[in-house]
């Protein structure tokens, strides 16, 4: 079964909108990661958290920890329609090991 | 930044070939690749580990003889569907990894059809 559960599975909005996905996950972790997904293409890696992390910023993404729920959150800020992706989270336990969430569908309308 | 390339893209090709897939890092020595297989719409499933110089590790449910996994480099890992049927057909995807506690790095996967 996976580790993590995604929310929303899918989130449609307009350019310019903030788009906040979240991440559970149900065991001890090393770090979470957040990768995006292109229709047909590999992974992108986005963002990576320690575990003794509890927010960290990439330019217009915000990426929150919350070890004591064991969940995160990932933040895009003005989004626009190049945004649009699917977007996963993947926990690390041990030896580089993932285990990816769901997924959510992000859809930015222009 | 650092890149993977898989190739080939995408084979199409009848029931009972063999399909090897290819996965390098092109600027960086990996100490483990990945092998994972997507279906339409769903979530990356992790098939196996693959350590340089050593035997892969294969999760539960993946079958070893059906999906062989080389790693002969540090460089270069390659997934051979044996024989495959048209329940093989997927979306493969693999990824490599400096050392734990770092991103892995994914190819652009390889669109398996098998007719």
């Amino acid at each position: 079964s996976q580790q993590g559960e995604e929310d929303p599975q899918a989130l449609s909005i307009q350019e310019g909108e903030n788009a906040t996905m979240n991440c559970s996950y149900k065991t001890s972790i090393n770090n979470l990661q957040w990768y995006r997904q292109n229709s047909g293409r590999g992974l992108v890696h986005l963002i990576l958290i320690r575990s003794n992390e509890r927010e960290k910023h990439s330019g217009r993404l915000r990426v929150t920890l919350d070890t004591s729920k064991k969940s995160s959150s990932l933040l895009i800020t003005a989004s626009r329609a190049a945004d649009t992706a699917s977007y996963f989270c993947a926990t690390e336990t041990s030896g580089s090991r993932l285990t990816f969430g769901e997924g959510t569908q992000l859809t930015v309308n222009p | 930044g650092a890149v993977v390339s898989q190739h080939p893209s995408r084979v199409i090709c009848k029931s009972g070939t063999s399909v090897k897939i290819e996965c390098r890092s092109l600027d960086f020595q990996a100490t483990t690749m990945f092998w994972y297989r997507q279906f339409p719409k769903q979530s990356l499933m992790l098939m196996a580990t693959s350590n340089e110089g050593s035997k892969a590790t294969y999760e539960q449910g993946v079958e070893k003889d059906k999906f062989l996994i080389n790693h002969a480099s540090l460089t270069l890992s390659t997934l051979t569907v044996a024989s495959a049927h048209p329940e093989d057909s997927s979306f493969y995807i693999c990824s490599a990894v400096r050392e734990a506690n770092q991103p892995q790095h994914f190819g652009d996967g390889t669109r398996l059809s098998i007719l």
